[in-house]
Order: structure tokens, then C-alpha cells, then sequence
């Protein structure tokens, strides 16, 4: 199971942290990644990042730069910082583990088989 | 802009018929999708996916996938009132290692 937590509000140019706890397994099982994934309120889905238990990352081109994710494999859970945060941040937040997925030769993360139940953040 | 475009955007089935969802995109030539259900005010549901478009464990077998060249598909054969939902596809970026999310499609059943 997921589980997001963190502040339902922040405000214009914060820095926003969010982290998503793992139970009933381990972060450190070598065939899934973590990541995120916001949705504005009545848009669609918005994948922004995974991140490898081992500290590999990818992000949407389109946050890179505000985005970072992290692991921390001592507490079994990963978090995302978004810096610089605008309205147009708003939204639900969703963590899920993304099952391993394999790209001419490369590991790499595939399709989202568990998620967490989302956050809602208000930028204001 | 999305790299998978996702049509229609809404649509309406009668209790009992099937529906269609199609998802197209360069990297649908390279890579293979998956769907997602999100029913309202619920986390998404993955409930397709793969080169073989396999339902995992508790989807209806009512579910089906295909994919032919940039498109792929979800179908719902004898959709029922608990498929009314929104839809989404998702695959790796035609450039990048990111995945991309379509625009989503309504799905209403009457």
C-alpha cells in the first residue's frame, strides 16, 4: 500500500514536499520504481517522476528543473519537491509504484499497478 | 500537448453494448500502452497492459486491448453501470525517457 502525505496548503513560490510511505513490501525490490503524478482539478493525469531505489530518477521535461525525487530506503519511502510553486500547481497529488520495464536492454520504469489514494495541494 | 491523443474525449454506451477508447502516438509504434480507469474522486486503476494486453488480477474479463501500429485500444464489451468512468492511456514518450499520459475519454453509461 501508498500513502501521501504532506501540507495541504502552500503558498506561491514555496517549495513543495510531499512524501509517499510503502507498506506491506520493501522500496528496495529490485523490479519496481516510485514516482509521482499530479492531476489539476477537472484535467487530466500528469506523470511528472520515478525514481529507483538506487537513486536513478526520470522526470517530465516539462518540470525538470522545479522537480526533484528522492528515496529513503532506511524509512521506506520517497518524496518529491517541487520548488517555485504557482497556482497552476494545484491539484491531486498521487504517488505509485511503477512496475519495471525493460527498453532495448535498459531497466527502466513501466505502468503503474498500485497507487496511493492522492493528496490534494492548494497553491494560494 | 500530449504526445498520445485519446478520442473520443466523451462518450455515452447503453447498459449492456460495447464502447471503443482509442490512444494514438508515435511512441505507440516502439512502445506498448497501458489504460487506467478513474472513477470519481478515486486514484486511477490500472486495467490493461502490455504486448499481450493483459488485465491484471480483479479486472473484468469484459476488458479488452489491442494495438496496431501508432493506435492502441481499450474496449468494453457489455459495459456496466460500475465502467462509468474516465480513461486514460499511457506509454513511454515518443522522445525521452518519461511516460506521457492521453487526454483521458468520459465514458457515461446510460
Amino acid at each position: 500500500q501508498l500513502q501521501e502525505s504532506g501540507p495541504g496548503l502552500a503558498e506561491p513560490s514555496d517549495t513543495l514536499s510531499l512524501t509517499c510511505t510503502v507498506s506491506g513490501g520493501s522500496i528496495t525490490a529490485t523490479t519496481f520504481y516510485w514516482g509521482w503524478i499530479r492531476q489539476s482539478p477537472g484535467k487530466g493525469l500528469e506523470w511528472i517522476a520515478a525514481v529507483y531505489y538506487r537513486g536513478t530518477t526520470y522526470y517530465n521535461p516539462s518540470l525538470r528543473g522545479r522537480v526533484t525525487v528522492s528515496v529513503d530506503t532506511s524509512k521506506n519511502l520517497f518524496s518529491l519537491h517541487l520548488n517555485s510553486v504557482t497556482a497552476a500547481d494545484t491539484g491531486v497529488y498521487f504517488c505509485a509504484r511503477h512496475r519495471a520495464d525493460y527498453v532495448w536492454g535498459r531497466q527502466v520504469p513501466g505502468r503503474m499497478d498500485v497507487w496511493g489514494p492522492g493528496t490534494t495541494v492548494i497553491v494560494s | 500537448s500530449s504526445d498520445l491523443t485519446q478520442a473520443p474525449a466523451a462518450v455515452s454506451v447503453a447498459l449492456g453494448q460495447t464502447v471503443r477508447i482509442t490512444c494514438q502516438g508515435d511512441s505507440l509504434r516502439s512502445y506498448f500502452a497501458s489504460w487506467y480507469q478513474q472513477r470519481p474522486g478515486q486514484a486511477p486503476v490500472l486495467v490493461m497492459f502490455g504486448k499481450n494486453n493483459e488485465r491484471p488480477s480483479g479486472i473484468p474479463a469484459r476488458f479488452s486491448g489491442s494495438s496496431s501500429g501508432n493506435t492502441a485500444s481499450l474496449t468494453i464489451t457489455g459495459a456496466q453501470a460500475e465502467d462509468e468512468a474516465d480513461y486514460y492511456c499511457n506509454c513511454r514518450a515518443s522522445r525521452g525517457d518519461h511516460l506521457v499520459f492521453g487526454g483521458g475519454t468520459k465514458v457515461t453509461v446510460l
